[in-house]
């Protein structure tokens, strides 16, 4: 069955630094999105990524972020510089279409700032 | 504004009791209101989907949800639990074009054998 893979599991960084996190959606998937989850708070959206470009990004999306489809599979989220209210747990996710249809998550990267 | 309320952080059921997880959400439009689980070091699965149709739908793993216009909610069954249900479980909906997830804070469940 196909899914949507993410790299690292589990990244350390020091305040300051840049990070990448990476992600391969489902192949045929048009849509991705990248999501946070700080501990013991809601899912957040950050950011729709579709006909690469922004469709869509939160607040939380400034511009110590920003996103990139380099090739054809891979989905990547950067953080320029890290800040200790980044650590959370950022899932990637992709669907086939934007609408009707359901978004299939990755197992997660858990970002530690320190 | 739209969002999700899910007003039971956590919740602990017996082995083969049944289980109702609430969700009410907050939407102008017609939703498209989803289930997902999430297991101890797992990502995000989906359990169900409600996009249109029968109120009453059916997933993975013997669960369902019946989705309620009339009170916005979208609360999730399963007549029996089984311990390895032990998990949490996130209400969401999806707005916009793009369909981006605006989550409940996530339910707990706990099983005792």
């Amino acid at each position: 069955e196909p899914e949507v893979t993410q790299t690292p599991s589990h990244q350390v960084t020091q305040m300051g630094q840049e990070v990448i996190l990476r992600c391969v959606p489902i192949s045929n998937h048009l849509y991705f999105y990248w999501y946070r989850q700080i501990l013991g708070q809601k899912v957040e959206f950050l950011v729709s990524f579709y006909n690469n470009e922004i469709s869509e990004k939160s607040e939380i999306f400034d511009d110590q972020f920003s996103v990139e489809r380099p090739d054809g599979s891979n989905f990547t989220l950067k953080i320029r510089s890290t800040k200790l209210e980044d650590s959370a747990m950022y899932f990637c996710a992709s669907s086939l279409s934007g609408r009707d249809t359901e978004a299939f998550f990755g197992q997660g990267t858990r970002l530690t700032v320190v | 504004a739209q969002s999700v309320t899910q007003p039971d952080i956590h919740i602990t059921v017996s082995e083969g009791a049944s289980l109702e997880l609430r969700c009410n959400y907050s939407y102008g439009a017609t939703p498209y209101l989803f289930w997902y689980v999430q297991s101890p070091g797992q990502g995000l699965q989906l359990l169900l989907k409600y996009f249109s149709g029968d109120t009453l739908v059916q997933g993975i793993k013997g669960f369902e949800a019946e989705f309620k216009r009339s009170q916005s909610s979208f609360n999730l069954r399963k007549p029996s639990v089984h311990w390895s249900d032990a998990a949490e479980y996130f209400c969401a909906v999806g707005a916009g074009n793009n369909r981006k997830l605006i989550w409940g804070l996530g339910t707990s469940l706990a099983v005792n054998p």
